[in-house]
């Protein structure tokens, strides 16, 4: 079974550009969620999908930052314009139903904002 | 305030000694708490949950409510368990669910 992967790995844009971030999650998982490290702090909640809804968007850190999953099946995440303090690494999660315990997390995408 | 709070950034011990990383939480409502572990080059994976009272890896966590804490305890330390190790409280706010994680404590293993 294919993990949850996340499209690109890295990412190195300037500030104001725009960047759009991808995850695929596990196939049949109704949950996804994305999260973001920022260098030395806390994994920090971002949002959560039920499938194509937005069940929780309360950490997204403003309106530069948008989220979507048509279809309910991948994600993505676009950050418009960018700013320096946008830079961390950016984490998505899938899991099965809201009881399971268990979060699948992808990859990564490590972005910097220079 | 929903918060946890691990302590270390980085804890180093000696191969065969015992290991213990601290996690205390702030929740009012009845905490759900989990040890996510991150090895070199891998992905951020569930280590163990309070709720299976498990033991994985040789590594155990006792839910305490009256001070808070979830502290991840191994007797004898090996090699292959350095890794991150990130402690999560799972709240519950009107019937979703959000993940809350610490900063993360290092933990490196010397031979």
């Amino acid at each position: 079974e294919a993990g949850v992967t996340q499209f690109p790995s890295h990412s190195v844009i300037e500030k104001g550009q725009t960047v759009t971030l991808r995850c695929d999650p596990i196939s049949g998982h109704d949950n996804l969620y994305w999260y973001r490290r920022v260098m030395g702090k806390e994994i920090k909640f971002l949002l959560h999908f039920v499938k194509e809804s937005k069940q929780d968007e309360s950490g997204m850190p403003n309106n530069r930052f948008l989220a979507e999953r048509t279809g309910g099946t991948y994600s993505t995440l676009k950050v418009q314009p960018a700013e320096l303090e946008d830079s961390g690494v950016y984490f998505c999660a899938s899991s099965q139903d809201l009881l399971s315990h268990t979060q699948y997390f992808g990859p990564g995408t490590r972005l910097t904002v220079l | 305030a929903q918060r946890v709070t691990q302590p270390e950034k980085l804890l180093s011990v000696f191969k065969g000694a015992p290991v213990e990383l601290k996690c205390n939480y702030s929740y009012s409502g009845s905490p759900e708490l989990f040890w996510y572990v991150q090895y070199s080059r891998q992905r951020l994976q569930l280590l163990l949950r309070h709720i299976s009272r498990e033991s994985i890896k040789g590594f155990t966590a006792d839910l305490n409510k009256g001070e808070t804490s979830f502290h991840l305890k191994k007797p004898f330390a090996q090699e292959e368990d350095s890794a991150m190790y990130y402690c999560a409280l799972r709240t519950t706010t009107s019937g979703t669910y959000k993940y809350i994680f610490g900063t993360g404590t290092r933990l490196k293993v010397l031979a």
